[in-house]
C-alpha cells in the first residue's frame, strides 16, 4: 500500500526553463494538495485539486504556475520559465474527502533554480 | 492570514531531558496537527486534536489543546536521539481548504 509517490526527488532546472512535478495520491485518495516549503517561511498552501477539478488555488502565483489532476494519471505541478526564487521544497498530500484532521505527505520535490 | 508562531525556534538537549514545544496563535481552530519532519522528507502527522482542552499521548509524547482551540503544546518526556527534528503545528480553520502552518521547532537530542 504505497503512500504519497512524488517524482522526481530533485530537479535542477536554469531560468527560463519549465519544471513539472508529479504527485501520485494514495490508492482511494482524490483529493490533492500542494504546499511548498522555504528555509525561513515554513510550509505555504498553494493549490487543493479533486479530479479533473481545482477547488482553491488561492495560495498559487498568479503567473507561470499552474496545476492539474487529470482523471487518469498524478497531479501535475507545472511552473514555467522558473526564477532563482522558485527554488524550494515542493510537498504533496492526499486525502480521501477534504482534509479535516491532517494529512499524508509525500517526501517533496526539492527544485533548484540554477 | 492566521498566523501560527512557535517556540522555541530552535532547541537542543541532552538525552533524557524533558522539553515542552509552544503553537500559539490569536486564530480559533477547528483541529490542529502536530507534524515531525526529518531531513529530506516530508511531515509525518503525529496527532490531531480538535476538542478544546483536550489532551493526547503518543508514548512520550503528550499534545494539548488550549481551551479556546487558539493554542497547543507538545511536551516530551525523556527525550531520546530519535525525536530529533522538525515539529510542525498546523491548524485547519473553520472555514476554507487549507492548513496553516507553524514556521516549527528544530529539536537536537544529544545523546
Amino acid at each position: 500500500n504505497a503512500g504519497v509517490m512524488q517524482n522526481p526527488r530533485h530537479l535542477v532546472r536554469r531560468r527560463g526553463q519549465e519544471a513539472r512535478l508529479r504527485c501520485s495520491p494514495m490508492k482511494g485518495h482524490s483529493h490533492v494538495y500542494w504546499y511548498r516549503q522555504l528555509p525561513e517561511e515554513g510550509l505555504k498552501f498553494m493549490v487543493y485539486l479533486q479530479k479533473e477539478n481545482i477547488i482553491d488555488e488561492s495560495g498559487m502565483p498568479k503567473e507561470r504556475f499552474s496545476a492539474e489532476f487529470p482523471k487518469e494519471g498524478p497531479s501535475i505541478l507545472r511552473i514555467q520559465q522558473v526564477v532563482r526564487g522558485d527554488s524550494a521544497a515542493y510537498f504533496c498530500a492526499s486525502s480521501p474527502a477534504r482534509a479535516n484532521y491532517g494529512y499524508t505527505f509525500g517526501s517533496g520535490t526539492r527544485l533548484t533554480v540554477v | 492570514t492566521q498566523l501560527l508562531e512557535q517556540s522555541p525556534q530552535f532547541l537542543s538537549i541532552q538525552e533524557g531531558e524533558n522539553l515542552t514545544v509552544y503553537c500559539n496563535s490569536s486564530s480559533v481552530f477547528s483541529s490542529l496537527q502536530w507534524y515531525r519532519q526529518e531531513p529530506g522528507e516530508g511531515p509525518v502527522l503525529l496527532v490531531t486534536v480538535v476538542t478544546g482542552g483536550e489532551v493526547k499521548k503518543l508514548k512520550r509524547l503528550t499534545f494539548q489543546f488550549g481551551d479556546a482551540r487558539k493554542d497547543s503544546s507538545l511536551h516530551i518526556t525523556a527525550a531520546q536521539p530519535g525525536d530529533t527534528g522538525l515539529y510542525l503545528c498546523a491548524g485547519a480553520p473553520n472555514t476554507g481548504n487549507q492548513f496553516y502552518f507553524g514556521t516549527g521547532t528544530s529539536l537536537t537530542v544529544i545523546p
